[in-house]
């Protein structure tokens, strides 16, 4: 039974970097081809994806928040990190981190051109902490 | 304003069956497969159907998702009260450079 648990500052100012860690723990960070993802609650909305790191470092990241996002990954401790610069209030939001799962099917449309469909879920979350960005 | 659209709130009496709806587009639900998620009031949520109708190993088969072109649903029969919760739906979009995107959530009441 895997288990993710974040931490990091609950309170940054205005302008500087939000940083997070996420450490896993009931499994092997390196047992499959997870996307260790990060995904934010903002006040009164709804969820919104932040981006992805696999085990070997390359990332994706949400094309909205990518010129302020950057990830990284420590397998030797079984955690991954994320950094949000410049941030604002608009950033206040819970942020959970997750085990990502992804798959791709495939089909040929009438064209013989090939389409892809996407799986990529969260099978485990995190509780999720509070981030406040006030001065 | 979440990409995906789901009603804010849903409600129903033990043992009814309740469907929570998630309405997307071509380049999103209408191409790629949903999940949905389950958030008890103070928990971290949990993974309730993935691959549009899939249940993990765990989830009742009380719980049911279904897909018909660019919209979603889940199904929840037999209702109990330990089922109210915020219930979200999450695809990719792959307009743009892609993305993952969720629905606003619905929460369910049960009366």
């Amino acid at each position: 039974q895997v288990q993710l648990q974040e931490s990091g500052p609950g309170l940054v100012k205005p302008s500087q970097t939000l940083s997070l860690t996420c450490t896993v723990s009931g499994d092997s960070f390196n047992s499959g081809p997870y996307r260790w993802s990060w995904i934010r609650q903002l006040p009164g909305k709804g969820l919104e994806w932040i981006g992805y790191i696999y085990n070997n470092g390359s990332t994706y990241y949400n094309p909205s928040l990518k010129s302020r996002l950057s990830m990284s990954v420590d397998t030797s401790k079984n955690q991954f990190s994320l950094r949000l610069t410049s941030v604002t209030a608009a950033d206040t939001a819970v942020y959970h981190c997750a085990r990502g799962r992804h798959a791709a099917d495939h089909y040929y449309d009438n064209s013989g051109a090939v389409i892809d469909i996407f799986l990529y879920y969260f099978d485990s979350w995190s509780q999720g902490t509070l981030v406040t960005v006030s001065s | 304003q979440s990409v995906l659209t789901q009603p804010p709130s849903a409600s129903g009496t033990p043992g009814q069956r309740v469907t929570i709806s998630c309405s997307g587009s071509s380049s999103n639900i209408g191409r790629h497969y949903v999940s949905w998620y389950q958030q008890l009031p103070g928990t971290a949520p949990k993974l309730l159907i993935y691959r549009d109708s899939q249940r993990p190993s765990g989830v009742p088969d009380r719980f049911s998702g279904s897909k018909s072109g660019t919209s979603a649903s889940l199904a929840i029969s037999g209702l109990r009260s330990e089922d109210e919760a915020d219930y979200f739906c999450a695809a990719w979009d792959g307009s743009l450079t892609g993305r993952e995107v969720f629905g606003g959530g619905t929460k369910l009441t049960v009366l």
